[in-house]
C-alpha cells in the first residue's frame, strides 16, 4: 500500500528553469493538496483540489500552477523557478472531499533553486 | 483569520520522562484540531485529531491531547518518552465553512536525551 507517492525526491534547478512535481495517491481519496515547508514557517498551502476537475489557490500560490490530471494524480508546476522557491514540497490527500479526516502526506520533494 | 501558535521551538527531555507540547489556536468557531509528527527526512504522519466529544483524545504511538476551550489550547502529551519520539511535531487547526483548510503551526522540535 504505497499511499501518496511524490517524484522526484530531490531536484536542483537553475533560476528560470521550469519543472513539474508529480504526486499520485492510491487510496481513492477525493481531495489533494500541495504544501511547502520552510524552516521556522511550518507548512503553507500552495494549491488544493477538493475533487477531480477543481483546483483552488491556497496561501502562497504565486509562481505555481497545478493540474488535477485525474482522481489519482495532482501535479505542481514551476514555470520559471526562483531562489525563493527553494523549499521542501509535500503533497497530501484526504478522505472524501474534506480535510476534516486528516491528511496522508507523501515523503516530500526537496527542491533547490540556484 | 485562523491561526495556531506553538510557543516552543525546541523541547529537550530525557528518555522516560513525560512530555507536553503546547498548541494554542485563535478563532471564534469550533475548531478541528490535529497533531502531526514528522521524522527526519519523512512526510508528516497524523497522530490524532479532535472535533467534538470527549476532550481527551487518544492517538497513535502512545500520545494523547486535551482540548481546553477556555484556554484555546490543544496540548499534546506522552507519559514516558522513547528515543524514537525525537521528531518535529506540528499542530494544525481548521474550521468548516468556506475554505478554512487547516493552518499549521511552525512546529516544535523534540530532542530526547538518553
Amino acid at each position: 500500500n504505497a499511499g501518496v507517492t511524490q517524484t522526484p525526491k530531490f531536484q536542483v534547478l537553475k533560476t528560470g528553469q521550469s519543472m513539474t512535481l508529480q504526486c499520485a495517491q492510491d487510496m481513492n481519496h477525493n481531495s489533494m493538496y500541495w504544501y511547502r515547508q520552510d524552516p521556522g514557517m511550518g507548512l503553507r498551502l500552495i494549491y488544493y483540489s477538493a475533487s477531480e476537475g477543481t483546483t483552488d489557490k491556497g496561501e502562497v500560490p504565486n509562481g505555481y500552477n497545478v493540474s488535477r490530471l485525474n482522481k489519482r494524480e495532482f501535479s505542481l508546476r514551476l514555470e520559471s523557478a526562483a531562489p525563493s522557491q527553494t523549499s521542501v514540497y509535500f503533497c497530501a490527500s484526504s478522505e472524501a472531499d474534506s480535510w476534516t479526516y486528516g491528511y496522508t502526506f507523501g515523503s516530500g520533494t526537496r527542491l533547490t533553486v540556484v | 483569520a485562523q491561526s495556531v501558535t506553538q510557543p516552543d521551538i525546541h523541547i529537550t527531555v530525557s528518555e522516560g520522562a513525560s512530555l507536553e507540547l503546547r498548541c494554542n489556536y485563535s478563532y471564534g468557531a469550533t475548531p478541528y484540531l490535529f497533531w502531526y509528527v514528522q521524522s527526519p527526512g519523512q512526510g508528516l504522519q497524523l497522530l490524532l485529531k479532535y472535533f467534538s466529544g470527549d476532550t481527551l483524545v487518544q492517538g497513535i504511538k502512545g500520545f494523547e491531547a486535551e482540548f481546553k476551550r477556555s484556554q484555546s489550547s490543544f496540548n499534546l502529551r506522552k507519559p514516558s518518552v522513547h528515543w524514537s519520539d525525537a521528531a518535529e511535531y506540528f499542530c494544525a487547526v481548521g474550521y468548516l465553512g468556506g475554505s478554512y483548510i487547516p493552518t499549521f503551526g511552525r512546529g516544535t522540535s523534540l530532542i530526547v536525551h538518553p
